[in-house]
């Protein structure tokens, strides 16, 4: 198995430009998740899906959107880049409920200018 | 709500020291806690996690974290370090009950040196 795997590794865009990274998942799990990573910041939850064509906000959803057509994927949608969305971007996905380990992807470096 | 505290944001030791990492939850109803490692340019990897029963958990690289809920506390230690520990670790909590969120700490960089 792959596990969760994320495209691209590294991003660089201009402001308000759009993109999309990608998430898939081969474990057939249902929960999938979208983390950013900042310094001293930790991981703060930006949308998570438990299950296809559910979709739910987290912590920090503004300026991106997410869709789960399918069960193995989980994409990322900048609308137009702002600087404040220079951060690593991490997919997580889990079996359904809550105490079970999450599986993160290697992540995405993305830096706006 | 959910929140996580790390105590310390950065804890240098030297090789073949014992060290702790601080972690405080605070949650109106029953938890479910874990450690995340994260290996530099890494992605998380769980290390351990207390869901029931006892509360001192292990992992299998020589971790341990101890459940303490009247100090609402899930420390992580280990008795002799290695360089290989270095690393940064995330303390997370999510509710029993499924709010399906989990809620990570701001991390605890580990620097273990020679």
């Amino acid at each position: 198995n792959a596990g969760v795997t994320q495209t691209p590794k590294f991003q660089v865009l201009k402001t308000g430009q759009s993109m999309t990274l990608q998430c898939a998942q081969d474990m057939n799990h249902e929960y999938m998740s979208w983390y950013r990573q900042d310094p001293g910041m930790g991981l703060r939850l930006i949308h998570y899906s438990v299950g296809a064509g559910i979709t739910d906000q987290g912590e920090v959803p503004n300026g991106y959107n997410v869709s789960r057509s399918t069960t193995e994927d989980f994409p990322l949608r900048l609308l137009s880049a702002a600087p404040s969305q220079t951060s690593v971007y991490f997919c997580a996905s889990s079996r359904s409920t809550s105490w079970y380990e999450q599986y993160f992807g290697p992540g995405t470096r993305l830096t706006v200018t | 709500a959910q929140s996580v505290t790390q105590l310390d944001s950065q804890v240098p030791v030297f090789e073949e020291a014992p060290v702790e990492l601080r972690c405080n939850y605070s949650s109106s109803v029953s938890v479910y806690l874990f450690w995340y490692v994260q290996y530099p340019n890494q992605g998380l990897q769980l290390l351990l996690k207390y869901l029931s029963g006892s509360t001192l958990v292990e992992s299998i690289n020589g971790f341990e974290a101890e459940f303490n809920k009247s100090q609402t506390s899930f420390h992580l230690r280990k008795p002799s370090v290695h360089i290989s520990d270095t690393a940064e670790y995330f303390c997370a909590v999510n509710s029993q009950g499924g709010s399906e969120k989990l809620v990570f700490g701001k991390g605890t960089k580990l620097t273990v040196n020679p």
